[in-house]
């Protein structure tokens, strides 16, 4: 199992440019996240979707968007990236919840820098 | 809301030496608590969860209510536990996780 799997590794952007930021799992997991790492920040919930078909909004949603492809694939796309979106972005998935069980398995991340 | 508190960004000590990262919340119904940890070049991983009440790796933390905190605990730090430590808070039946900003740990020899 490759777990949670990220791509691309690296990007860099204009300001203006859009991307795609894609994510996937095999761990046949319903729930999915996307989260933006920002040094003295923390980890802050950009979307997030809880079964296929569903997507909901984090706490970092402006500029962002998501699609939940099918159970395996959930993207992150920049319509038009700023500055303000370089950050290292994660994606995690977790099986369905159960009390106390709510491991979330993270991917390696993407650094994006936006020019 | 839901939030979590780490108040040290970087805390340095010495091999051997006992380790306390600490981490307070604040949720109005039952939390569940967990400490991920960050290796250099790695990604993130679960240390360990309060309702499984283990020992991962040394560490432990304990969930006290009455003061609202999950402090990670180890009594002889080593090298290799060097890492940006993150607590976090879900609520109970929920899926999505709130992390605090994160502690650098450093352990020097």
């Amino acid at each position: 199992n490759a777990g949670v799997t990220q791509t691309p590794k690296f990007q860099v952007l204009k300001t203006g440019q859009s991307m795609t930021l894609q994510c996937a799992q095999d761990m046949n997991h319903n729930s999915m996240y996307w989260y933006r790492q920002d040094p003295g920040m923390g980890l802050r919930l950009i979307y997030y979707s809880a079964s296929e078909g569903t997507t909901d909004k984090g706490e970092v949603p402006n500029g962002y968007n998501v699609s939940r492809l099918n159970k395996r694939e959930f993207s992150l796309r920049l319509e038009s990236a700023a500055p303000s979106q370089t950050s290292v972005y994660f994606c995690a998935s977790s099986p369905p919840g159960r009390e106390g069980r709510n491991e979330q398995f993270f991917g390696p991340g993407t650094r994006l820098t936006v020019l | 809301a839901q939030r979590v508190t780490q108040p040290e960004k970087l805390l340095s000590v010495f091999k051997g030496a006992p380790v306390e990262l600490k981490c307070n919340y604040s949720y109005s119904g039952s939390p569940e608590l967990f400490w991920y940890v960050q290796y250099s070049r790695q990604r993130l991983q679960l240390l360990l969860r309060h309702i499984s009440r283990e020992s991962i790796k040394g560490f432990t933390a304990d969930l006290n209510k009455g003061e609202t905190s999950f402090h990670l605990k180890k009594p002889f730090a080593q090298e290799e536990d060097s890492a940006m430590y993150y607590c976090a808070l879900s609520g109970r039946g929920y899926s999505t996780l709130t992390f605090g900003k994160g502690t650098m740990l450093l352990v020097s020899p």
